[in-house]
């Protein structure tokens, strides 16, 4: 069964301060995408990482791939109110349906 | 630059009840996918289409049934409906390109009483 873990599940921190949320994944996918929701809102496309060492990034978030280890990872750069969100890792799985199955969401909330 | 479209946003129904909710995918994109998403859950996979044809298939429970038309829009049809089916309900489109990601359309909000 594909499995999607991501950690912490919630995150309270202050703005200006850096965090990583953590993404394990369970097969040998080299496809995992990173997605932010706001609540009762849709799902926005953040980064899509398609090989073993991707480092993509855009303003304040930064995403990275390992596909040895099977581990994603967000980096949040001096943290704003609006980055808080939910942010949800996604596998592609293998083969080429190309549904995503998602992570459990990692929650972050960011303090003035 | 074109969403996907879902209607209606929100849902309301009794037990038992029927429910039909729609969805229009970006022009061109030939993939459409069904997600399931409960209160403070992450998305589950329902169905996909390709090019009209079921291409894939999640967690979708018998009760509920789905296609794609001719004009590529989808429907997710809903019956004997349960409390637990209180739900957003999404729906993506993507091209086939294999590493395209899924763009997500604003839901449709059911709420089952």
């Amino acid at each position: 069964e594909l499995k999607v873990e991501q950690n912490p599940l919630f995150l309270s921190m202050q703005e200006g301060k850096n965090y990583t949320i953590y993404c394990n994944y369970s097969t040998t996918s080299d496809r995992l995408y990173w997605y932010r929701q706001d609540p009762g809102k849709s799902l926005e496309s953040l980064f899509v990482l398609l090989s073993n060492g991707a480092v993509k990034q855009e303003g304040r978030l930064m995403a990275s791939l390992d596909t040895k280890a099977r581990l994603s990872t967000l980096h949040i750069t001096a943290a704003v109110h609006d980055l808080s969100a939910t942010y949800f890792c996604a596998e592609g799985g293998s083969g080429n349906t190309g549904k995503l199955i998602f992570g459990q969401g990692t929650t972050l909330q960011v303090k003035p | 630059a074109a969403g996907v479209i879902q209607s209606p946003r929100h849902l309301i129904k009794e037990k038992r009840e029927t429910a039909t909710l729609k969805c229009y995918p970006i022009p061109r994109h030939d993939t459409v996918y069904w997600y399931q998403q409960g209160p403070g859950q992450d998305p589950q996979f329902l169905i996909s289409f390709y090019e009209k044809m079921q291409s894939d298939k999640g967690s979708i429970p018998d009760r509920f049934s789905a296609q794609q038309f001719s004009d590529y829009h989808s429907e997710l049809n809903m019956s004997s409906l349960e409390l637990g089916d209180s739900a957003l309900y999404f729906c993506a489109s993507s091209f086939t390109e294999y590493n395209s990601p899924l763009h997500f359309g604003n839901g449709t909000r059911l709420t089952v009483t």
